[in-house]
């Protein structure tokens, strides 16, 4: 069975600039979840799917911050525009319900704002 | 939720046994304490989950006493790539997602 499948791998673009993380999650999971994770740090939730509908994006910085996840199988993340502080690594997640406690990340997308 | 409090780093020697203790006090009657394993520029793994007493699998054990207000992964023997961060959570039974603090940076020397 595939694994979780992030791209891209590394990404590395100026401030302003505007960047997206694409996800695929393992095949019928219905739960997505989208986390950022700082150096040295655990990670930080932004957004949660269940199917196509976001049901929490409270931590999602949504001036600059936007995701989809159209037919409720794989999600783009995107940051327009990018500034210094948005380096981080950006992790997709999924499960097969909300309710298992059981997640499967994905290896995660590095971004490095210059 | 649960506080979480585990230790910041812990070292160990190759073929040693370690125990990372997590304290989570006000645990409530549903939840259960999982602990999910994170290797360098991977994401983090679930690797073992319990409610109580004792779980045991191929990677891991946690041991659970009776109050259910620690609890401890015991990693049997560990080798060098045993080394990552271990993560101590108590999700909201029946919910997602997981908060994640820092974990415990253990370090596995030969």
């Amino acid at each position: 069975e595939a694994g979780v499948v992030q791209s891209p791998r590394y990404k590395i673009i100026e401030k302003k600039q505007p960047v997206a993380f694409w996800c695929n999650p393992i095949s019928g999971h219905n739960t997505l979840y989208w986390y950022l994770q700082n150096l040295g740090q655990g990670p930080e939730l932004l957004i949660r799917y269940e199917n196509e509908e976001a049901v929490d994006d409270s931590q999602l910085p949504k001036d600059r911050f936007s995701a989809e996840r159209l037919k409720g199988v794989d999600s783009t993340l995107k940051i327009q525009p990018a500034e210094l502080g948005d380096s981080a690594v950006y992790l997709c997640a999924s499960s097969r319900d909300r309710g298992t406690g059981e997640l499967f990340f994905g290896e995660g997308s590095r971004l490095t704002v210059l | 939720l649960a506080k979480i409090t585990q230790p910041i780093s812990m070292d160990s020697y190759e073929g040693q046994e370690v125990n990372i203790t997590c304290s989570h006090n006000n645990i409530a009657t549903n939840d259960y304490i999982t602990w999910y394993q994170q290797f360098p520029s991977q994401g983090p793994r679930f690797i073992i989950q319990g409610y109580k007493t004792k779980v045991t699998n191929e990677v891991a054990s946690l041991f659970i006493p009776a109050d259910r207000k620690s609890s401890t992964l015991s990693l049997p023997r560990v080798s060098l790539s045993d080394t990552a961060v271990y993560y101590c959570l108590v999700p909201p039974a029946g919910n997602t997602p997981l908060v994640f603090g820092k974990g415990t940076r253990l370090s596995v020397i030969a």
